[in-house]
């Protein structure tokens, strides 16, 4: 069964525009970790956000936000005002005890922000 | 910052040539992972290592080994590549020994291995 999913595989916006990524996970462990990367054109994944099961404050970065919803499992993640430099695939992934504390990663959001 | 840096971004090999991938971390972390990231696949752990010369099979590690003699070197080794191995290939670190909870890991720049 997939622990993470990212049900919008490609999704193109007109820059300035918000997007939001949506995250869906499953875990039976009470303590867990939930994280977002961004993967750029270069290929490296770089490290965004990490939020433990017990923190559901929803968190902004400058034009990112993160939205913890324990109650529906979701961890979603929304780009204000995106610009070109956004286009990227985006990733969430979960660690848990169930999984051996091993990230399990989405499919991933492809991300096209239109000039 | 963390820095995990991968030998060669790109590298073209033929089948049943022994490959070595190999990944340096410069911010002393003792874990260290190699993942494999194929279209509609998504990231597949390969294997990863909680210590010099210790390692543990990820969800995938038929047709590869790994090797870590020091703390910030991790190899991944193709012992003779098949054209199913073309992939790109992510190397990660984290801080904290035996893979901790939610220890943060930190990637590589990729290196996208073809095997003709």
């Amino acid at each position: 069964a997939q622990k993470v999913t990212q049900a919008q595989t490609e999704i193109s916006v007109v820059e300035k525009e918000d997007v939001t990524l949506d995250c869906v996970y499953e875990t039976r462990d009470t303590t867990y970790y939930l994280f977002w990367y961004k993967q750029p054109p270069s290929g490296e994944l770089v490290f965004l956000i990490r939020r433990n099961s017990f923190d559901e404050q929803n968190e902004i970065s400058g034009r990112y936000s993160w939205n913890f919803q324990k109650s529906t499992s979701s961890f979603n993640f929304t780009i204000t005002a995106s610009q070109v430099v956004d286009s990227a695939v985006y990733f969430c992934a979960l660690s848990d005890h169930y999984g051996n504390n091993r990230l399990a990663f989405g499919k991933g959001n492809q991300v096209v922000v239109i000039p | 910052d963390v820095k995990v840096t991968q030998s060669s971004r790109y590298l073209v090999k033929r089948t049943g040539e022994k490959v070595f991938l190999e990944c340096v971390q410069d911010m002393d972390h003792e874990n260290m992972f190699w993942y494999r990231q194929d279209p509609g696949l998504g990231l597949r752990l390969i294997y990863f290592s909680y210590d010099v010369k210790m390692k543990e099979k990820g969800d995938i590690p038929e047709g590869y080994s790994v090797s870590r003699e020091k703390k910030e070197r991790f190899s991944l080794i193709l012992e003779s590549a098949s054209t199913n191995q073309t992939s790109m290939y992510l190397c990660a670190s984290s801080l904290s020994g035996s893979l901790p909870l939610g220890d943060t890991q930190y990637f590589g720049p990729g290196t996208r291995l073809t095997v003709l």
